[in-house]
């Protein structure tokens, strides 16, 4: 069965540190790739998405991501980490196939301290 | 620019008791989502929709039902409510199968006791 998998459950970094959240999938196919992102008590917003092209994606807030194919990767990395970035992040996967849904990962909680 | 609205936010049910949680879109999409969210578990897909009259299960559809009688309504029913149903449910909607991202609701938390 298809799956994606975030290795970090909780990660904990001081502000100005840099974040790099894994994120691999078991889709051999075509796929499409989003992170989203969940503040404390609201519902989950898209912080970027890859489709084709260039694997270097950019998001909002500062947010970038990669995507490897040959490692079935699509990693969520941040330069400089801000209190307001304490949250849950999502990795989530489309098959790319009709009548599919996003299938998403467990989730990585970010703490940041100021 | 309301999106995906779902109600009611918050609700507690007794054990047995049914409901429904609504969620309503104006975007004119295609697809809609019912989702559960559990602490450390991510989300889980329970049904889906491709349009007005077509629905499909997802991962976890047990204790679950839905219907799809327009583009704009997809209103989740609880029929029996049992204390494994106490989750965060999320609705969303999307223009493609996903290949455009979700739009989702705010969430509606529920206690079952």
């Amino acid at each position: 069965a298809q799956s994606v998998s975030q290795h970090n459950h909780h990660v904990i970094l001081s502000e100005a540190a840099s974040l790099e959240l894994g994120c691999n999938y078991s889709y051999g196919g075509t796929v499409n790739l989003f992170w989203y992102v969940q503040y404390p008590g609201q519902h989950l917003q898209l912080l970027l998405k890859y489709f084709s092209g260039d694997p270097l994606v950019k998001g909002i807030k500062g947010f970038e991501a990669e995507f490897i194919k040959s490692k079935f990767s699509f990693n969520l990395r941040k330069p400089s980490v801000q209190w307001s970035d304490t949250a849950e992040y999502f990795c989530a996967v489309n098959p790319n196939q009709a009548g599919t849904a996003l299938i998403f990962g467990k989730g990585t909680t970010l703490s940041v301290s100021s | 620019n309301a999106g995906v609205t779902q109600t009611p936010k918050f609700r507690i049910l007794k054990i047995g008791q049914s409901m429904t949680l609504q969620c309503a879109q104006d975007m004119n999409h295609n697809y809609m989502y019912w989702y559960r969210q559990d602490p450390g578990m991510g989300l889980k897909l329970i049904y889906y929709s491709v349009g007005a009259g077509i629905t499909d299960k997802g991962e976890v559809p047990n204790g679950y039902n839905v219907s799809r009688s327009t583009t704009e309504d997809f209103p989740l029913r609880l029929e029996l409510a049992a204390p494994s149903q106490t989750s965060v449910y999320f609705c969303a909607s999307s223009s493609l199968t996903g290949g455009g991202g979700y739009t989702f609701g705010s969430g509606t938390r529920l206690t079952v006791v």
